[in-house]
């Protein structure tokens, strides 16, 4: 099961920045947090990732919470080719498996 | 840089044949991860796999379905018997280590008539 919740869909208008909420309350500390997107029909894109800091790349910014129980991923000038389900996944790095937990994830729909 | 590269991209099978879904991983990765999504679900980890050594396959159904990354060329999923509850998309991801960032492939998308 995965260990983050996101709402299930979102809109947002051309032009804004987009908000995409996750909650991860039982993260623990050698968990990081990763986003992805998956555009239809295409494989998932890795956006983002990072275990307290902020975080800021070409694509998106990632604010982690002080408590790191929750983060909130930003895409800064969303356009129409922004709509997608975004993935927030906690990765544990201990070793051992290290395969991805995908939820349901928020279906984020730009608006003209 | 190429990314991961899976194919084919479609591919057509009749209940009863066997299906081989190949994955070439972006290069400088060594480990590579089989994915499946099954019509408007989400993703699910099927097998991680090292050059010639499977680490984990604790999300692979236990009949039918194998995977292989060999010393040399692509990883393999190869899928006998196929039935129509094996259509789906396949991903492959790839990355330079364990814990690293992990990067998708396009995905092969398998009918079973």
């Amino acid at each position: 099961d995965a260990k983050t919740t996101q709402p299930t869909s979102m809109d947002c208008a051309e032009g804004r920045a987009a908000n995409l909420p996750c909650n991860h309350s039982t993260i623990s500390g050698n968990e990081y947090v990763y986003w992805y997107r998956q555009i239809h029909s295409q494989g998932p894109q890795y956006i983002i990732h990072g275990l307290k800091n902020n975080e800021t790349n070409e694509m998106a910014s990632l604010i982690i919470t002080e408590d790191r129980k929750s983060s909130t991923l930003i895409l800064p000038h969303a356009t129409l080719r922004d709509t997608a389900v975004y993935y927030c996944i906690v990765r544990d790095t201990g070793g051992g498996a290290d395969g991805l937990t995908f939820g349901k994830g928020t279906h984020l729909i730009i608006q003209p | 840089n190429a990314g991961v590269m899976q194919n084919p991209r479609h591919l057509v099978r009749r209940r009863g044949q066997e299906a081989r879904l190949r994955c070439s991983p972006m290069k400088g990765h060594s480990h590579v991860y089989w994915y499946r999504q099954l019509p408007e679900e989400g993703l699910k980890f099927m097998v991680y796999l090292q050059k010639e050594n499977i680490i984990d396959e604790s999300g692979m159904p236990k009949e039918r379905f194998s995977a292989e990354f060999p010393k040399e060329g692509p990883s393999i999923l190869r899928i006998q018997q196929v039935v129509r509850g094996d259509s789906a998309a396949y991903f492959c991801a790839s990355s330079r280590g364990t814990q690293e960032t992990q990067y998708f492939g396009p995905g092969t998308r398998l009918l079973v008539l």
